[in-house]
């Protein structure tokens, strides 16, 4: 089974400052990951995903991720914040050669920057 | 804009009654996925059809069911609605499984 852990309900930034939400995932084999954006009333937006390469995947908006093989990790980052970003954030995974394409999602971390 | 579009955007409705949610993948991806979200229970797998063909389902209740139709819409039933049932209603689409899912704008149902 496939899981996904958000170990943040909200994470405060100040406007400038570097930003990191936590993702840990949990597959029997290899993981595709990826990270959306849900702002109020709106559908989830795709930012970025890692199905395989490179460990630091860059995507919209300045965001970045690092997937981490050893700590079962795909932290969402960027390197300055701004108000715009405050959002809701899932991270989801699935399991390459699961044979299905169902998507496990986390329970969102609330970004709140403040200006 | 997704591409992906929902009907209607809101409804309302009583405990009891049936309704049906519509939604169109975008243009060329045959795999449409049905999701609930709701404050307490999160973002909620409900069910995945390709092609036609239902693919995998997840907690989705007896009284929900769903059908995707030949030119690739698909439509999610509920029925006996209960008061529970109030959330957001979220359809997805992707090209293949490697792909990420695109999702609609959803439709807020709300039973009273």
């Amino acid at each position: 089974a496939q899981s996904v852990a958000q170990p943040e309900d909200q994470v405060n930034v100040a406007e400038g400052n570097p930003l990191t939400v936590k993702c840990t995932y949990s597959v029997s084999g290899n993981p595709y990951l990826f990270w959306y954006v849900q702002y109020p009333n709106r559908g989830l937006q795709f930012l970025l995903k890692y199905i395989t390469g490179d460990n630091l995947v860059k995507g919209s908006y300045g965001f970045e991720a690092e997937f981490n093989k050893s700590q079962t990790s795909f932290h969402l980052k960027k390197p300055s914040a701004l108000v715009s970003d405050s959002a809701l954030y899932f991270c989801a995974v699935r399991e390459m050669n699961s044979g299905y394409s169902t998507l496990t999602f986390g329970k969102g971390t609330m970004l709140l920057v403040s200006p | 804009d997704s591409g992906v579009t929902q009907t209607p955007k809101h409804l309302i409705t009583a405990t009891g009654q049936r309704v049906t949610l519509r939604c169109s993948p975008r243009s060329g991806d045959l795999s449409v996925y049905w999701y609930q979200q709701s404050l307490d229970q999160g973002l909620q797998f409900l069910i995945q059809y390709y092609n036609g063909e239902e693919r995998a389902k997840g907690n989705i209740l007896e009284r929900f069911s769903a059908q995707q139709f030949p030119d690739l819409h698909s439509e999610l039933n509920l029925s006996s609605l209960e008061l529970g049932d109030s959330a957001l209603y979220f359809c997805a689409s992707s090209g293949s499984s490697y792909n990420e899912q695109f999702f609609g704008p959803g439709t807020r149902l709300t039973v009273l």
